[in-house]
């Protein structure tokens, strides 16, 4: 069975630091990695997608890949309190596959 | 301007009767999906249409439904609710494999 894995947190960061969020997935299959940011009562909004090895910067964010380990993280530099929400991460195989998520990471940025 | 449209935002429905749930899109994609989301839960993968070929989840339940009548709309249809299908219903639309799904609005589902 697919599973990605996520820490639920709360993961509580200072305002202007870097908030650095992890998961881990079991299907090898896996192709493409996504993370998805979702404000309570809201629908996910994506943040970022990833789909080799290495890293992928998008403005303040940035996301890393390494299929070897199974492991995609995000990392957050200078946080703000609007990045206060829960972070989901996706993984999706080849084909019209759906997304398998985890179960998100709450994230609490302290002005 | 909204790309994937869901219909109602809200909706409250008695035990046992019969509901269903609209979604729209302009973004001319292929492939549509249906996740469930329970409080404080990830969203699961209930079914998706590949243009008008349906899949089925293994593990969803009977009771749901879905309809694609053309590309644009889907449906979700749940026969008998019950207490425990209530949730956030989210529609996703994706293009080409592997590119990004774009969420609706989600529809929540509130079972009395």
């Amino acid at each position: 069975q697919k599973e990605v894995e996520q820490n639920s947190g709360p993961l509580s960061v200072p305002e202007g630091a870097i908030a650095s969020l992890n998961c881990t997935y079991s299907d090898r299959g896996s192709q493409s990695f996504f993370w998805y940011r979702q404000y309570s009562g809201k629908s996910p909004e994506l943040i970022m997608s990833i789909y080799s090895n290495g890293d992928k910067e998008d403005g303040r964010f940035t996301a890393q890949l390494n299929k070897a380990s199974q492991y995609v993280s995000l990392l957050i530099r200078d946080s703000q309190p609007s990045d206060s929400a829960t972070y989901l991460c996706a993984a999706s195989g080849g084909g019209a596959d759906g997304l398998t998520f985890g179960k998100g990471t709450h994230l609490i940025i302290q002005p | 301007d909204a790309m994937v449209i869901q219909n109602p935002r809200y909706q409250v429905t008695q035990f046992g009767k019969p509901v269903t749930l609209s979604c729209s899109q302009t973004l001319n994609h292929n492939v549509m999906y249906w996740y469930q989301q329970k409080s404080s839960q990830a969203p699961k993968l209930l079914f998706h249409y590949y243009d008008k070929d349906f899949n089925n989840e293994a593990d969803t339940p009977d009771n749901f439904q879905s309809r694609r009548p053309n590309t644009s709309f889907c449906f979700l249809d749940i026969r008998s609710p019950g207490l425990g299908d209530a949730a956030m219903y989210l529609c996703a639309t994706r293009g080409r494999a592997g590119e990004t799904q774009y969420f609706g609005p989600g529809t929540r589902l509130l079972v009395l």
